[in-house]
């Protein structure tokens, strides 16, 4: 049974591109979170996906959006990239009745 | 001020010690998770505890509602134990967790 995937392992990119992360849910999860990380922070709440539809959102700016595919996998796209948007992105999935999260490896963008 | 503290932010121990990781936050929730991420930056989840008191091998977790604050301890640390520890919170009606900023803890034979 896979965990919980995500593509690409790492990422380079300049400032004004736009990037697309990919993230595959463990089997039979239906629901899936994504988290901004910076070096030496704990994980920042972007948003959650449930049925294909963002349910919640953290603090972000509309640069950052995502979608949610039929078979659950989801994406997370940020346009307009900055400097400051250079950290690991966390994917996480779990079960809308229940919140116990399993945690991919995550992306690390570094934006020049 | 975070609404999820935790202490100390880096411990060091040596192998065999008893180990004591803090969390304290300012919101209600309806549950609390203990994270455990790697160098490299996977996570696992630990425990999800709402009340009470969790053990999986040498990992107990505590939690006190009441005081809003819970404990990870780690009983007869290993080298192995060495990570970034981070607790997070669920408050209530909503999905999302909030993070603390994690407590770095090496363990040395």
């Amino acid at each position: 049974d896979a965990g919980v995937t995500q593509s690409p392992t790492h990422l380079i990119k300049t400032r004004g591109q736009q990037v697309t992360l990919r993230c595959s849910p463990k089997s039979g999860h239906d629901t899936v979170s994504w988290y901004q990380q910076a070096l030496g922070q704990g994980p920042q709440f972007i948003f959650q996906y449930y049925e294909e539809e963002e349910r919640q959102r953290g603090n972000f700016p509309d640069r950052f959006s995502g979608h949610q595919f039929p078979n659950y996998s989801s994406e997370l796209n940020v346009n307009a990239l900055l400097l400051g948007d250079s950290a690991l992105y966390l994917c996480a999935s779990s079960l809308a009745a229940f919140n116990e999260q399993f945690f991919g490896p995550g992306t690390r963008l570094t934006v020049l | 001020k975070n609404e999820v503290e935790q202490s100390p932010q880096n411990l060091t121990a040596q192998e065999g010690e008893f180990i004591t990781i803090n969390c304290s936050y300012s919101v209600g929730i309806s549950a609390l998770h203990w994270l455990q991420q790697h160098p490299g930056g996977g996570i696992v989840s630990l425990f999800m505890l709402s009340s009470g008191k969790k053990k999986h091998g040498r990992l107990i977790a505590t939690i006190n509602i009441q005081e809003k604050h819970s404990s990870l301890h780690i009983t007869a640390s290993h080298p192995r134990d060495s990570a970034v520890y981070i607790c997070a919170v669920e408050p209530y009606n909503t999905d999302k967790l909030i993070f603390g900023t994690g407590t770095r803890l090496q363990v040395f034979p």
